[in-house]
């Protein structure tokens, strides 16, 4: 079992509509939660950050974290093209230091 | 967040050349910055920490005398491609950690793409 998981996808959504990612992890200890979003041929770039159980919202962006069920989730409303990329789901808990794990990436697909 | 920048952005290089990759925390002083290795289609993969004014420590699987890591001071970390091979070119990105209230969040680099003829 990988440590952090994640659909490869593609997830195609149509403009407007809202994009459900999903990651699991398999460190229960873990502490803190990251949303990176890499464009093709870029580096990642920090979206979000959840640390407690429950929701986070910045912007088009709401993140949802439950530790007991070893589940975060990105939400992305109001989809535009330019949300078109791949989403890292990064986990940073005791068992590795202060590394983050990263899972394999989810890419989403927003259609006009 | 944080402003980290890398140079070169892109090499070409040929096969047995050295690569030095520079990774600089233009906004804040670094202990720690990370340097990741990413081949097409694939996910991050970590290689090394850098730990300023210490030796790095690297994952395991990565060759520490073919990838030279030297974090001199607060500002900058280097990565040296020793006796470079066409199967060591890929897309290199470092990261920088930062403290927050929360806790440590890592900032990345543009990332440097190496090509090995």
């Amino acid at each position: 079992q990988k440590e952090v998981e994640q659909n490869s996808g593609p997830l195609s959504v149509p403009e407007g509509a809202i994009a459900s990612l999903n990651c699991t992890y398999s460190d229960r200890v873990s502490q803190s939660f990251f949303w990176y979003r890499q464009y093709s041929g870029k580096s990642p770039e920090l979206i979000m950050s959840i640390y407690s159980n429950g929701d986070k919202e910045d912007g088009r962006f709401t993140a949802q974290l439950n530790k007991a069920s070893q589940y975060v989730s990105l939400l992305i409303r109001d989809s535009q093209p330019s949300d078109s990329a791949t989403y890292l789901c990064a986990v940073n808990g005791q068992a590795a230091g202060n590394k983050l794990t990263f899972g394999g990436g989810t890419r989403v697909l927003v259609k006009p | 967040g944080a402003v980290v920048s890398q140079h070169p952005s892109w090499v070409i290089c040929k096969s047995g050349t050295s690569v030095k990759i520079e990774c600089r925390s233009l906004d804040f002083q670094a202990t720690t910055m990370f340097w990741y290795r990413q081949f097409p289609k694939q996910s991050l993969m970590l290689m090394a920490t850098s730990n300023e004014g210490s030796k790095a420590t690297y994952e395991q699987g990565v060759e520490k005398d073919k990838f030279l890591i030297n974090h001199a001071s607060l500002t900058l970390s280097t990565l040296t491609v020793t006796s470079a091979h066409p199967e060591d070119s890929s897309f290199y990105i470092c990261s920088v950690q930062r403290q927050t209230r929360r806790g440590e969040t890592q900032y990345f680099g543009p990332g440097t793409r190496l090509l090995v003829l």
